[in-house]
């Protein structure tokens, strides 16, 4: 199985900050890299596909970047809404698999 | 409208046995592949199966043996067995839509404790 590591693990930020979430894959994944925000008690929301890709509806704050092994989340200027758990995912292998997440956290 | 619905979670002691459904409407359900991807409370996210609309499987090695996943494309469902259950079974387990997963159910706890 192809293994995502996520870091930080938890990131303690503040309204309007800049945060950047970092995802490695144990082998080159091309450009098959989604990431995901889920809050307390709901299912994960797809936020972006394709490494780069914004899914309908979602807001131009979030971006993401990267290629072969190492992919970037960024958010630009955080907002209330935006404190959850994100997870990037990769669908290069017969079996999807996640990172094991990354909390933002109010300061 | 894409709509999930899963049902046949609940309390089985270790070693028993429970199988899942998921019910799909508003998109051409034979057409993707369907995922079960199941949170640990307080954990992360694993996908344990899917299974594409042709019928092709893949489970993850945890579960590999002990749980099957299966579909019918003429009532739009997919399914999974989970047989000879333990503790470590216990999560929330989501259906979702495509292997990049913009539907999702809202999930079925199961718990395996006696």
């Amino acid at each position: 199985d192809i293994q995502l590591t996520q870091s930080p693990s938890s990131l303690s930020t503040s309204v309007g900050d800049r945060v950047t979430i970092t995802c490695r894959a144990s082998q080159p994944i091309s450009k098959y890299l989604n990431w995901y925000q889920q809050k307390p008690g709901k299912a994960p929301k797809l936020l972006i596909y394709a490494v780069s890709s914004l899914q309908s509806g979602v807001p131009l704050r979030f971006s993401g970047s990267g290629s072969g092994t190492d992919f970037n989340f960024t958010i630009s200027s955080l907002q209330p809404e935006d404190f959850a758990i994100y997870y990037c995912q990769q669908t290069y292998s017969s079996l999807i698999t996640f990172g094991q997440g990354t909390r933002l956290e109010i300061k | 409208e894409v709509q999930l619905l899963e049902s046949g979670g609940g309390l089985v002691q270790p070693g028993g046995s429970l199988r899942l459904s998921c019910a799909a409407s508003g998109f051409i359900f034979s057409s993707f592949t369907m995922n079960w991807v199941r949170q640990t409370p307080g954990k992360g996210l694993e996908c344990v199966s899917s299974i594409s609309g042709s019928g092709s499987t893949h489970y993850a090695e945890s579960v590999k043996g002990r749980f099957t996943i299966s579909r019918d494309n003429s009532k739009n469902m997919v399914f999974l067995q989970m047989n000879s259950l333990r503790a470590e079974d216990t999560a929330v387990y989501f259906c979702a839509k495509d292997r990049s997963s913009a539907h999702w159910g809202q999930g079925t706890l199961v718990t395996v404790s006696s």
